[in-house]
């Protein structure tokens, strides 16, 4: 069985430019999750989807970060415009239905943005 | 709001030797989990070992005990007989329960490097 995949995994931007990043979560898992490691912190919760709704999106820093899951399948997180503070370790990662509670996590996307 | 704090920023130890690495947390419910997640270099996050906060009984995975102690909300992680493949950042983190909360969302610590020497 695959496990979680991200794509990329490492991007550089430059600031003010838009950056996507992907998800694919195990097939069948309903929740899939964004967090995000700022250098030298702790990892920090983003959003949580079931399926395709946003169940909770309490940790999106601002308006500048966009994330979407088409039907339910694979997410997408888009950061427009990039600033500089948004470099770090992006990670994704997926569970079953409800009441999960092991989250398998995918290997990250480190932003670089200069 | 629930806060997780490991102390210890970088660890070693010798191999075939214990190690115990520290984890505190701070948050008014009852019903939770608690886990260990263990990053190797440049590899995914994987969990090492988890406590459901009902229960008494201290969690072991093989060489992976753990230190419940609820009432001083700590959490330690034990790691005995260590091997090199041990080496790697290891991350505490809180999780409400799920049926307790609409959401499953982690709460990490810092994390703690942990240096596996031969």
């Amino acid at each position: 069985e695959a496990g979680v995949t991200q794509f990329p995994s490492h991007s550089v931007i430059e600031k003010g430019q838009t950056v996507t990043l992907r998800c694919d979560p195990i097939s069948g898992h309903d929740n899939l999750y964004w967090y995000r490691r700022v250098m030298g912190k702790e990892i920090k919760f983003l959003l949580h989807f079931v399926k395709e709704s946003k169940q909770d999106e309490s940790g999106m820093p601002n308006n500048r970060f966009l994330a979407e899951r088409t039907g339910g399948t694979y997410s997408t997180l888009k950061v427009q415009p990039a600033e500089l503070e948004d470099s770090g370790v992006y990670f994704c990662a997926s569970s079953q239905g409800t009441g999960s509670y092991e989250q398998y996590f995918g290997p990250g996307t480190r932003l670089t943005v200069t | 709001a629930q806060t997780v704090t490991q102390s210890q920023p970088e660890m070693s130890v010798q191999e075939a030797e214990t190690v115990t690495l520290s984890c505190t947390y701070d948050t008014s419910e009852n019903n939770y989990y608690l886990f260990w997640y263990k990053q190797p270099p440049s590899r995914q996050m994987i969990l090492v070992i988890r406590q459901e906060a009902y229960k008494q009984q201290n969690a072991t995975e093989n060489r992976f005990s753990v230190n419940f102690q609820k009432a001083a909300k700590s959490f330690s992680l034990k790691i005995s007989d260590s091997q090199l493949g041990d080496t790697a950042m290891y991350f505490c983190a809180f999780m409400t329960h799920p049926f307790s909360s609409n959401t499953g969302k982690l709460i990490f610590g810092q994390g703690t490097t942990l240096q596996v020497k031969p």
